[in-house]
């Protein structure tokens, strides 16, 4: 099965600056990767993602990059809010079998911005 | 607000109970997906229902059995709880199961388990 690892687990940034989160993944048969955003006492929800026919995909001040060889993608928030603070996951999906909607989540990463 | 309905938001019970969990998705989408949080397993897969047949399994207890209905709604049953079974249990629901147009899976906000 899919084995996905994110970091950093915790990531501390002034607002304005950008932030970085990496995930690496064991099978090179999967082709598509989201990020998820989970805000407190909500479920997480869908903020980009990005199939492995392309290298990067870009919606305003989020950018994820995936690297295929070497099995890594990234999300990349640029010119930080205080909004942007919640928990993020990276998640890719099991490969074959007829449900793509099985992910296999990172173990998160908690995003705080200071004002 | 996603439009995936969990019930109820909390529950508190005790070891050996049964309880069950119920998901609405999002008008028109035929796939279900239980998820289980925990502080140390972090987001897993629990299940997958699409219209009302399974389509896979994660690990997930044999305590643990779901079901999908004909109007769609789907019940996550959960039966001689332990306290390791605290937890947050996700609804998600989409469109379609599979293939190169699957995309965005639509979360409800979890119903969160207390055993004690």
């Amino acid at each position: 099965g899919e084995n996905v690892e994110q970091h950093p687990s915790t990531l501390s940034v002034q607002e304005g600056d950008s932030a970085v989160i990496k995930c690496t993944y064991s099978d090179s048969a999967s082709n598509y990767f989201p990020w998820y955003k989970q805000e407190l006492g909500k479920g997480p929800q869908l903020i980009i993602d990005i199939r492995s026919n392309v290298g990067e995909k870009k919606d305003q001040r989020i950018a994820v990059t995936l690297n295929k060889t070497a099995k890594h993608f990234s999300l990349h928030i640029t010119e930080t809010q205080p909004e942007d603070s919640a928990v993020y996951f990276c998640a890719a999906p099991n490969a074959g079998g007829t449900s793509y909607g099985k992910l296999t989540f990172g173990q998160g990463t908690i995003l705080t911005v200071h004002p | 607000d996603s439009g995936v309905t969990q019930t109820p938001k909390h529950l508190i019970t005790a070891t050996g109970q049964r309880v069950t969990l119920r998901c609405s998705p999002r008008s028109g989408d035929l796939s279900v997906y239980w998820y289980q949080q925990s502080l140390d397993q972090g987001l897993q897969f629990l299940i997958h229902y699409y219209n009302g047949e399974e389509r896979a399994k994660g690990n997930i207890l044999e305590r643990f059995s779901a079901q999908q209905f004909p109007d769609l709604h789907s019940e996550l049953n959960l039966s001689s709880l332990e306290l390791g079974d605290s937890a947050l249990y996700f609804c998600a629901s989409s469109v379609v199961p599979s293939g190169p147009n699957t995309g965005e899976l639509f979360f409800g906000e979890g119903s969160r388990l207390t055993v004690l």
